[in-house]
């Protein structure tokens, strides 16, 4: 049972234009989510966060929005560039010292 | 600051051996978290210790997998005997502590394949 699901398996966009990566999640009860990015032969590194009392957080080229009523993250890379070309991942938790759940990952590609 | 040390970065066996897996975490982050990744999933969470004891080993198999984190600094994964399905990244993390919102630090991970 994937609790939380990236349904886009890859994503290609110009350099320069908006990436959007989606993420849903079943369980009302994960307070918080993460987005962590991951090039080949490297661990995931930290993105970005939001807490679940808010509805957007936003970080340089990087916002991600939330959507509780309908169990909805997003986040938006403007603008792309090629260096941002990686997999990327949804993370949720539910509550203090709870693991986090992942997502299967999103693979984004930035064209020149 | 040095990040997440994992070694090996590369191991095969073959099935039914034994193999372990070595993580040094950040200075000092009392938690430290070890991941599996198989090809095309996210990690998931097989043991999590805060300092030397264990706070979540439930997707543990535990009938060959073992884990240990001496003295609460590093940390070590075993695997004994491997079977085919254990081949994916095995995954290192630490942080500061699990009661705030921290977010976690990865290391490189080791490839395992199993044949």
């Amino acid at each position: 049972d994937q609790q939380v699901k990236q349904n886009s398996p890859s994503l290609s966009v110009q350099e320069g234009r908006i990436s959007i990566l989606n993420c849903d999640y079943t369980n009302s009860m994960f307070d918080y989510f993460l987005w962590y990015k991951k090039y080949p032969a490297e661990g995931p590194t930290f993105l970005i966060s939001i807490s679940s009392i808010k509805d957007k957080n936003e970080d340089g080229r990087f916002t991600v929005f939330l959507n509780k009523s309908a169990k909805h993250l997003s986040l938006h890379i403007v603008p792309s560039q090629p260096g941002d070309s990686a997999v990327y991942f949804c993370a949720a938790r539910a509550g203090n010292n709870r693991k986090l759940i992942w997502g299967l990952g999103t693979s984004l590609a930035v064209n020149p | 600051e040095a990040g997440v040390a994992q070694s090996p970065r590369y191991k095969i066996i073959e099935k039914r051996q034994s193999v372990a897996f070595w993580c040094n975490p950040i200075s000092g982050h009392a938690t430290l978290y070890w991941y599996q990744q198989i090809l095309g999933q996210g990690p998931k969470l097989l043991i999590q210790f805060q300092n030397n004891g264990v706070v979540d080993d439930s997707q543990l198999p535990k009938d060959r997998f073992s884990a240990e984190r001496l003295k609460g600094v590093d940390s070590t994964l075993k695997i004994q005997p491997a079977k085919l399905e254990d081949s994916a990244v095995y995954l290192c993390a630490s942080s500061l502590a699990t009661h705030v919102y921290n977010e976690q630090f990865f290391g490189p991970g080791t490839r395992l394949t199993v044949l």
